[in-house]
């Protein structure tokens, strides 16, 4: 267990549907970063946040979004859903920006 | 931008063999690399990590790593494998200035049979 908590663990949804996935990150750490990992793409960063602020964008879709609240937990927002959407998607957390990430368990994501 | 590349996309093992899985990025700059593993059905676990010093790393369950500078390289070894070593492994490059999200290479599957 690494500390960092996903919730909800599955999700189905339709095309066009939006929703949220939420992330904790372990005790202390103010960075939170979202990956997607695909079949055909592979694990890719989407985005960073440390201590409440945008820090790093990577190949995020301009239909997703997310924020770190200031108890820093993060939250991803996933809107007008496409098939090829599902994928599962990771948080992870570090203490800096510098410092080694810790995983979480993951949200999958099934767009029907 | 940089890149990694894991060149080998399944390896099948029986156990004890030794493990030799390969690395390689593409960056001149500094980079600090790791390794993670993902069991089946879980989420990726920190094998190691090399940020520098010693270019021999050694990390969790046996598992090691050499960072070869004039190679680019940072392949992982473990000297005999165990049926529970069955999992996908991700090499993963940061570099030390400016955006800090992990680059992560294809992975490659590793199939221990007893």
């Amino acid at each position: 267990d690494s500390g960092v908590t996903q919730t909800p663990k599955h999700l189905i949804t339709a095309t066009g549907q939006r929703v949220t996935l939420r992330c904790s990150p372990r005790s202390g750490d103010l960075s939170v970063y979202w990956y997607q990992q695909s079949l055909d793409q592979g694990l890719q960063f989407l985005i960073q946040y440390y201590n409440g602020e945008e820090r790093a964008k990577g190949n995020i879709l301009e239909r997703f979004s997310a924020q770190q609240f200031p108890d820093l937990h993060s939250e991803l927002n996933l809107s007008s859903l496409e098939l090829g959407d599902s994928a599962l998607y990771f948080c992870a957390s570090s203490v800096g920006i510098q410092e080694t990430q810790y995983f979480g368990p993951g949200t999958r994501l099934l767009v029907l | 931008a940089q890149s990694v590349s894991q060149h080998n996309h399944h390896v099948i093992l029986s156990e004890a063999a030794s493990l030799e899985l390969g690395c390689n990025y593409s960056y001149g700059g500094t980079v600090n690399l790791f390794w993670y593993v993902q069991y089946p059905g879980q989420h990726l676990q920190l094998l190691l990590k090399y940020f520098s010093g010693d270019p021999l790393v050694k990390g969790i369950k046996g598992f090691e790593a050499e960072f070869i500078k004039s190679k680019f390289s940072f392949n992982l070894r473990k000297p005999s494998v165990q049926w529970s070593d069955t999992a996908e492994y991700f090499c993963a490059v940061n570099i030390d200035t400016g955006r800090r999200a992990l680059t992560f290479g294809s992975g490659t599957r590793l199939q221990v049979q007893p």
